[in-house]
């Protein structure tokens, strides 16, 4: 089955440094999608990239879908103690029923 | 509130006892997943429903699961002689099949299962 990388697992930052995690598959997707999971609760859609290069903007959050559409980043500008949580990514199957999410990249930021 | 809901949302049960949970989705969306997601990992995926017909089911999934959703509304999974490997967190989550190929889903808080 699909794979998914998600690197890294765990990142700790200063409040007010900045946060990259990556996500990579196996396989060309026709899209990918990005969700953020707070301790203790569950995950909430944030985007959804569909086109190859494509670069998305949500205030501190930069959203990248690469050109290959075989990976993705997600990156925190200046990171707030609001930003804590796990980043997941998640990709369709082939069918597109089916989502595959990443072991996602837990964020700690310390004040 | 109009979000996806989950019931119970905590569930407690001895080894080899049948449980069930029930998941309201979103009214107006026709897509429903189930997924099981422990701790440190992301959801895993277990099953998926356009509107009543049950279109994917992960290979992974044991026999002793099983899911309806009998008029494409509220879904239920059931879980056939609970193993203590089954303790998870079970999450439902539901999307409206858009232009695009997938669409955002929208997860319940999901039923935490503890099997002793």
């Amino acid at each position: 089955g699909q794979q998914v990388m998600q690197i890294p697992q765990y990142q700790h930052v200063q409040e007010g440094e900045d946060f990259t995690t990556y996500c990579n598959s196996s396989t060309t997707l026709s899209n990918i999608q990005w969700y953020k999971q707070r301790p203790g609760g569950h995950p909430v859609f944030l985007i959804q990239l569909v086109k190859s290069g494509e670069v998305k903007k949500q205030k501190r959050l930069t959203f990248q879908f690469g050109e290959a559409k075989k990976n993705s980043s997600l990156h925190i500008t200046a990171t707030q103690t609001t930003d804590v949580g796990t980043y997941f990514c998640a990709e369709p199957s082939n069918t597109g029923n089916q989502f595959y999410f990443g072991t996602g990249t837990s964020l700690t930021v310390i004040p | 509130d109009t979000g996806v809901s989950q019931d119970p949302r905590h569930k407690i049960t001895k080894r080899g006892q049948n449980v069930t949970f029930r998941c309201d989705p979103i009214s107006e969306h026709n897509r429903l997943y189930w997924y099981r997601q422990t701790l440190g990992q992301g959801p895993e995926f277990l099953t998926y429903f356009q509107n009543e017909a049950q279109l994917e089911k992960s290979r992974l999934l044991s026999d002793r699961f099983s899911a309806e959703r009998p008029k494409g509304s509220f879904s239920t999974l059931e879980i056939q002689r609970t193993e203590q490997g089954d303790s998870a967190m079970y999450l439902c989550a539901s999307s409206r099949r858009g232009l695009a190929e997938a669409s955002e889903q929208f997860f319940g808080p999901g039923t935490r299962l503890t099997v002793l």
